[in-house]
């Protein structure tokens, strides 16, 4: 299986900040990389998909880049509504998709 | 409106057995791939299985090979998820998912349901 490692795994940030969570994988997978969003008690949400497509309906001050191992998911200004865990997901290897373990956005 | 609703969580022995299902509205059901995906308490996301539009292919997670069973009916809807030989790393809410195969993304959700597995 392609393992996903995410950094930081929890991060501390201010309203207005601009964030940068990093996703890296153990082989290349080219732009087969989405993003999730989860909020305490509630189902994951789609924010990025094939590493820098945004999902419709999420705010523009998301984005994602990168391709082969390394990615990033970048929010431009923090809101408050943003804090939440994020997870990379890979998508080259299917079906056995496999999840990064996830990076906890806090409020500083 | 997309919407995916789990039931049949609960609290089971280890050993037992559990039949989750999913209800599906807001879209053509049998046009979809559907993916069970777990979440133990505090931890990540770990994909469990996955059933073609039709149900022909299905696939495992190895954690779950042998003990799950994965099933639809298009006619109603609804996916299926079968437990047995349960364990208590068995223990997580469970999501259906709904499957975008160009991405291979999950686009739509369910809310969960908790399957706690302890004597």
């Amino acid at each position: 299986d392609i393992q996903m490692t995410q950094s930081p795994s929890s991060l501390s940030a201010s309203v207005g900040d601009r964030v940068t969570i990093t996703c890296r994988a153990s082989q290349s997978i080219s732009s087969y990389l989405n993003w999730y969003q989860q909020k305490p008690g509630k189902a994951p949400k789609l924010l990025i998909y094939a590493a820098s497509s945004l999902q419709s309906g999420v705010p523009s001050r998301f984005s994602g880049s990168g391709s082969g191992t390394d990615f990033t998911l970048t929010i431009s200004s923090l809101q408050p509504e943003d804090f939440a865990t994020y997870y990379c997901q890979q998508s080259y290897s299917t079906p056995s998709i496999t999840f990064g373990q996830g990076t906890r956005l806090e409020i500083k | 409106e997309v919407q995916l609703v789990e039931s049949g969580g609960g609290l089971v022995q280890p050993g037992g057995s559990l039949r989750l299902s999913c209800a599906a509205s807001g879209f053509t059901f049998s046009s979809y791939e559907m993916n069970w995906v777990r979440q133990a308490p505090g931890k990540g996301l770990e994909w469990v299985s996955y059933i073609s539009s039709s149900g022909s292919t299905i696939y495992y997670a190895d954690s779950v090979k042998g003990r799950f069973t994965i099933s639809r009916d298009n006619a109603k809807n609804s996916l299926y998820l079968q437990m047995n030989s349960l364990r208590a790393e068995d223990t997580a809410v469970y999501y259906c998912a709904r499957l975008v195969h160009s991405g291979y993304l999950f686009d739509y959700w369910g809310q969960g349901t908790l399957v706690t597995v302890s004597s």
